[in-house]
């Protein structure tokens, strides 16, 4: 089956600690994207990657990283500089002309 | 302290109405438009898109109307089912170079048996 899979599902860090999220997918899309969402708000875009080894800032960059080193994969930094990293993260691929297909979603919670 | 969220607003449908989701998108060169469901816990799943050479799109139970001069897009969903309860979005882009698609906030759409 195609697809977009995030791991894992459920993640918890340690103040100070780095994480990092994965997403893979199989669809042999060229565009990758990392989406954070909040209690009762839309989807903000953190970093997106329109081909593999290169990817721009979105709208909330700071505070995350991420790598494009093979196209199925796009890997989310979360590291200790993000001072609010509680949220619900979500990957999305696409061809870059249609829609953005979305993964499960990966639940980080700060301790 | 105590931590207060935003609430999306809210459409509640009794079963088997039909149902119409409204959104205001902003950017006026955008030709591309999506909307998206999301259930509680998971991620938004694609439901119908439109482009902007055309008003009406159709699908299964679902019609996507695009206004271009007042920049407004709507979704229509026939005979509301319990299972077509969630938070909607709808997305827009201008497909040029380094595009990247625009989200609203989102409605809930809330179906009373």
């Amino acid at each position: 089956d195609g697809g977009i899979t995030q791991s894992p599902k459920y993640l918890f860090r340690k103040e100070g600690q780095n994480v990092t999220l994965s997403c893979e997918q199989n669809l042999n899309h060229d565009a990758m994207y990392w989406y954070r969402q909040d209690p009762g708000q839309g989807l903000r875009l953190i970093y997106y990657s329109q081909i593999v080894n290169d990817f721009q800032k979105g709208d909330i960059a700071e505070g995350y990283s991420v790598s494009r080193e093979k196209k199925e994969s796009f890997p989310l930094t979360v590291t200790s500089a993000q001072k609010n990293p509680t949220a619900f993260y979500l990957c999305a691929s696409s061809t870059g002309l249609s829609e953005q297909f979305f993964g499960p979603g990966t639940r980080l919670t700060v301790l | 302290g105590e931590s207060v969220g935003l609430h999306l607003p809210t459409l509640s449908v009794q079963e088997g109405d039909n149902s119409i989701i409204n959104c205001a998108y902003s950017n006026s060169a955008s030709d591309y438009f999506i909307w998206y469901k999301q259930e509680s816990g998971k991620g938004p799943q694609f439901i119908i898109d439109i482009r902007s050479n055309m008003d009406k799109r159709q699908g299964q139970r679902v019609t996507v109307l695009l206004n271009k001069t007042v920049k407004h897009l709507s979704l229509q969903i026939a005979a509301t089912q319990p299972g077509d309860s969630a938070v909607y979005f709808c997305a827009e882009q201008f497909t040029g170079a380094n595009s990247k698609l625009t989200f609203g906030k989102g409605i809930t759409l809330s179906v009373r048996p």
